[in-house]
This record gives C-alpha cells, sequence and structure tokens, in this order.
C-alpha cells in the first residue's frame, strides 16, 4: 500500500514568516500533486511535478520533486493571511493517494 | 474547463435510512471516477474507484455492502451510503479523468452528509 506523509499537520504562523511541509514515502510516484483546499469545498490543485529533482514555482510558492520521486516540499515565502487554508499533497500512481494534509494558519 | 459536478452539496437524512449522492462529469466521459471521504480537517480518504461497466474496486477497511457505487454511464457514478449511522457523517467527494488525459483529475465540489 502506498503512503504518504505529510508534515508538519498543523502550522500557525505569522504573516510575513516563511515556511515549509513535506511530503515522504517510501514509494515511487509517477507524479505528485499539491491542493489547496477550502472548507466545505473540493481541493485545488496548485501544481504537478513529474521529473525527479524537478523545481515549480508559483509566485511565492515553490514545489520541489525529490530526485527518487518518493518525496515532495511545499515552501511558501512571506506568508499572507489569504494562505490559509488545507494544503495536501497526493501521489499518482493509478489512483490518488492523499497525505494527511497541512492546516496552514497565516496570522495578520 | 472540464467540470465535475456532484448532488446534492448538502443532506439531512435520518439514522437508518439511505442517501444517494451524484457525480456527474459535465463535458468530458469519465471510464472513471473516484469516491473520497473526508472528515473535519482531515485528509481525503479513498474509498472507491469506480469502474463505468462493471464493479468497483474497494480500498480496504470499506464496506462495500454500506457504500453502493454504480457507474451506469460514462458520465455519471453514484455513492449510495445505506443504512447510514451519524458516524456516516462527513464531507463527500468524487473526482474524475478524462480517458487520454495524463493525470488530470477534476474534483466536485463534495457534499456534506449529516446523519441525525
Amino acid at each position: 500500500t502506498q503512503l504518504l506523509e505529510q508534515s508538519p499537520q498543523f502550522l500557525s504562523i505569522q504573516e510575513g514568516e516563511n515556511l515549509t511541509v513535506y511530503c515522504n514515502s517510501s514509494s515511487v510516484f509517477s507524479s505528485l500533486q499539491w491542493y489547496r483546499q477550502e472548507p466545505g469545498e473540493g481541493p485545488v490543485l496548485l501544481v504537478t511535478v513529474v521529473t525527479g529533482g524537478e523545481v515549480k514555482k508559483l509566485k511565492r510558492l515553490t514545489f520541489q520533486f525529490g530526485d527518487a520521486r518518493k518525496d515532495s516540499s511545499l515552501h511558501i515565502t512571506a506568508a499572507q493571511p489569504g494562505d490559509t487554508g488545507l494544503y495536501l499533497c497526493a501521489g499518482a500512481g493509478g489512483k490518488l493517494i492523499f497525505g494527511q494534509g497541512t492546516e496552514l494558519s497565516v496570522k495578520p | 474547463g472540464a467540470v465535475v459536478s456532484q448532488h446534492p452539496s448538502r443532506v439531512i437524512c435520518k439514522s437508518g435510512t439511505s442517501v444517494k449522492i451524484e457525480c456527474r462529469s459535465l463535458d468530458f466521459q469519465a471510464t472513471t471516477m473516484f469516491w473520497y471521504r473526508q472528515f473535519p480537517k482531515q485528509s481525503l480518504m479513498l474509498m472507491a474507484t469506480s469502474n463505468e461497466g462493471s464493479k468497483a474496486t474497494y480500498e480496504q477497511g470499506v464496506e462495500k455492502d454500506k457504500f453502493l457505487i454504480n457507474h451506469a454511464s460514462l458520465t455519471l457514478s453514484t455513492l449510495t451510503v445505506t443504512s447510514a449511522h451519524p458516524e456516516d457523517s462527513s464531507f463527500y467527494i468524487c473526482s474524475a479523468t478524462p480517458g487520454g488525459s495524463g493525470n488530470t483529475i477534476y474534483f466536485g465540489e463534495g457534499s456534506w452528509l449529516t446523519v441525525v
């Protein structure tokens, strides 16, 4: 069974701080996706990383896929209150398996 | 763009009754749809893979007789929670992938089920 360990599960920071969320697995995934979810809504795709070592940037968000395609990280620079939400990593390998999620709270 | 729609978005049912949730792909055909369950502030847990024209594939620990899945057409999958209990109260989300589009996955808006 493929499992994704996501950490931290809860994160509360002040506006302007940087943060990193990690997603680790013992399994290799063909691709890994990061989602953001608002309460009561479906998750919204932020990025898909496919190639080992790949780095993608989305404004203040930087996503990295590990060389072995078993882990990934999401780094947010200068976090803003609007970044508050549930961040989910998900590995694709036939079906999409989600990590436990990271509940981020950015306080003004 | 591609849209996946769920109905109802919110439903309240009495304990012991059954409730059906629909997942529709509005502008593409989906041979495979996925059903997830999510508790507040927790991640999505895959319940089952819904296959058009064949039986659903359930994840370990998910009761197939309690969570009935029917994928009768290429644009519709339904999840029926039978003999619902309060502990079945949760957010249920479906997703679908258009054939031949690689890893593009589209999620529905989710359905809140409350069993009283």
